[in-house]
């Protein structure tokens, strides 16, 4: 049971290029989170779902785009990537909103 | 708005003593408290929630978290910290819009 799973674990960007960050779990969960962790500001998230098909925006979403075409699979798109992009992001999934999260081990981005 | 603070950035305690890591809330209505911990290089772990019933809630690894309505605090304790222990530790809020709010984390530093 691998849980929460997020690739890559490291990425280094140029200024104005594009990728993805992986995420995919294996526990069935229906809900399923982005978050970007900086220092001394906690996590803040980016984007959420709450099953296929279905997106919805958190509390800090310019640059960024999700889908979620199957229950397992969250990928977190960056478009023209930016400096204020550095960070370190986690994809979470839950059961529920009350229930507890289930993290993947974070992608560390470094935009230059 | 829903808002959940941490005073202390770190808080130091020697290995076998009582610690206790602050948390306050501000909700609107009967809240949603959890708590979780991050060690070095790694995804957010739960360790407990309060939902409802009793204001002492017993967690992951000794931790407790005891509920306070009327001073609003969700502090996390345990009774004899360890080495281990040392990481960083957030606390958490569930919104109106059912999401999380989390904190901007408290180290935690136990001394041998």
């Amino acid at each position: 049971n691998a849980g929460v799973t997020q690739t890559p674990k490291f990425r280094i960007l140029k200024i104005g290029q594009s990728m993805t960050l992986q995420c995919t779990q294996d526990m069935n969960h229906n809900y399923m989170y982005w978050y970007r962790q900086d220092p001394g500001m906690g996590l803040k998230l980016i984007y959420y779902s709450v099953g296929a098909g279905i997106t919805d925006k958190g509390e800090v979403p310019n640059g960024y785009n999700v889908s979620r075409s199957t229950t397992e699979d969250f990928p977190l798109r960056l478009e023209l990537a930016a400096p204020s992009q550095t960070s370190v992001y986690f994809c979470a999934s839950s059961l529920g909103f009350s229930g507890e999260l289930f993290f993947g081990e974070g992608s560390r981005l470094t935009v230059l | 708005a829903q808002s959940v603070a941490q005073p202390e950035d770190q808080v130091n305690v020697a290995e076998g003593n009582p610690l206790t890591v602050k948390c306050t809330y501000s909700v609107s209505g009967n809240p949603y408290l959890f708590w979780y911990v991050q060690y070095p290089n790694r995804g957010l772990q739960f360790l407990l929630k309060y939902i409802t019933g009793d204001n002492l809630v017993k967690g992951s690894y000794g931790f407790e978290a005891e509920f306070n309505k009327s001073q609003t605090s969700f502090h996390l304790k345990k009774p004899s910290a360890l080495v281990s222990d040392s990481a960083l530790y957030f606390c958490a809020v569930r919104d109106d819009t059912d999401k999380l709010i989390f904190g901007t984390g408290t180290r935690l530093q136990v001394f041998p």
